[in-house]
């Protein structure tokens, strides 16, 4: 049973460069989500989706899209990287569509921007 | 809108005393509230959580935490705290929001135990 799966692990970008996080669940999670952590400031929400086709913004959206085609996948885009998007990156999912339920996150992906 | 505070960014204790790790939070609705804990280069994982059903919830490695409505608190406490302890703590806590919840996570309390 993977659980949920972040790639890569690590990466480095130069500013204006595209890229996308991957994060697949295998668990028929309804409920998916990024979260960047920083020093000091705990994980905050980038966007989360409560179902294929449904994404909703977080605490920080700015220079992220998302989509949700699946149930499974969860895919982080980075328009345009900047500097101050050098951050750990988290992917969670949970049982159906509330937020109520354990969060099951993957082992996070750590982005430089030079 | 909702918010949840650490009061803690740093909590130091000996091994074999109480653990005290402090939350509030504010919200519109009933929240859901958790505990996860993130030890050093591991996952977060899921201590407990409070979902309106008895006030006082027990967890894993013996954690406890108690919720108070009046207070809008959610304070995690451990009666005897251990060096495997040493970790980062985060409160979080899930909000209805029309049809959907937003799960917002707190500052994060880094706990240290001293042998």
């Amino acid at each position: 049973n993977a659980g949920v799966t972040q790639t890569p692990k690590f990466q480095v970008l130069k500013t204006g460069q595209s890229m996308t996080l991957q994060c697949a669940q295998d668990m028929n999670h309804e409920y998916m989500s990024w979260y960047r952590q920083d020093p000091g400031m705990g994980l905050r929400l980038i966007h989360y989706s409560v179902g294929a086709g449904i994404t909703d913004q977080g605490e920080v959206p700015n220079g992220y899209n998302v989509s949700r085609s699946t149930t499974e996948d969860f895919p982080l885009r980075l328009l345009s990287a900047a500097p101050s998007q050098t951050s750990v990156y988290f992917c969670a999912s949970s049982y159906g569509g509330q937020g109520n339920e354990k969060l099951f996150f993957g082992s996070g992906t750590q982005l430089s921007v030079l | 809108a909702q918010s949840v505070t650490q009061l803690d960014s740093h909590v130091s204790v000996s091994e074999g005393t109480p653990v005290l790790l402090r939350c509030n939070y504010s919200s519109s609705y009933s929240p859901s509230l958790f505990w996860y804990v993130q030890h050093p280069n591991k996952g977060l994982q899921l201590l407990l959580k409070y979902t309106s059903a008895a006030t006082l919830v027990k967890g894993i490695n013996g954690f406890e935490a108690e919720f108070k409505k009046s207070e809008t608190s959610f304070h995690l406490t451990k009666p005897s705290a251990h060096m495997s302890d040493a970790a980062e703590y985060f409160c979080v806590v899930s909000e209805r929001k029309t049809s959907y919840d937003k799960v917002i996570f707190g500052p994060g309390t880094s706990l240290s135990v001293i042998p």
